[in-house]
């Protein structure tokens, strides 16, 4: 089946850099029309669409935070990365990866449970 | 892109239905068919319930139904049960694979 698994810090520093680790099994990036996606939450509110790699590698940033955002993957290990440098206390979410169908479609089927990064000195 | 429009919350008793409305533009849920809901429980991921605006995956009660008019899309829960009290979002393609999500709306079931 499917599945998930956000990893990373639980508190980081502004101005620090955060790197997240999407672990998932079930389906493989390297499988034309595979997508993994970042969404975040801040508490209390709103999902946000971040980011997006697809099997090809082609790459999908959020205008608003394009230029703070960097999304990678390792097929071998089954994993995407995401980093985000200048953290601020706005950033504090958690942070979902979630499998992403975009071939005449587009929703977020499978999801991670989530890892809740808090932005403090 | 900005957020869709979702009311803040909705209730209903049980067996009654109740609506939750996704406002958006022709850039987003006016100008595709790729829009989809997530229902979220307090501390959990949130879960697909309807995509495509009304296309339900496996698993998900028929109570559950999706539709769109024009910038409009709307999730129905009909014969409410305690368990459908949780967050609902709307999310939907915005071009330039891209996409926005709602601002959450909250279901009491009474």
């Amino acid at each position: 089946q499917v599945t998930l698994r956000e990893s990373g810090p639980a508190v980081v520093k502004p101005t620090q850099t955060v790197t997240l680790t999407c672990s998932f099994s079930g389906f493989s990036l390297s499988t034309s029309g595979m997508c993994v996606s970042w969404i975040r939450q801040p508490p209390g509110k709103a999902l946000e669409w971040l980011v997006r790699i697809d099997w090809d590698d082609d790459k999908y940033y959020s205008t608003s935070l394009k230029t703070r955002l960097t999304i990678s993957k390792d097929t071998s290990k089954n994993q995407v990365v995401l980093t985000m440098t200048d953290m601020d206390p706005v950033d504090t979410a958690t942070y979902y990866c979630a499998r992403t169908s975009v071939r005449a479609t587009y929703y977020f089927d499978f999801w991670g449970q989530g890892t809740l990064v808090t932005v403090s000195s | 892109q900005s957020a869709l429009t979702q009311p803040r919350s909705v209730s209903g008793s049980p067996g009654q239905s109740v609506t939750i409305s996704c406002t958006g533009t022709s850039s987003d849920v006016g100008g595709y068919n790729y829009v989809s809901w997530y229902q979220q429980h307090p501390g959990k991921a949130p879960k697909l319930m309807i995509y495509d605006v009304s296309k339900r995956p496996s698993g998900v009660p028929d109570r559950f139904s999706g539709s769109k008019s024009g910038n409009t899309a709307s999730l129905t829960i009909s014969g409410l049960q305690a368990e459908d009290e949780a967050d609902y979002y709307c999310c939907s393609y915005a071009g330039s694979n891209t996409g926005v999500f709602g601002g959450g709306t909250k279901l009491t079931v009474l």
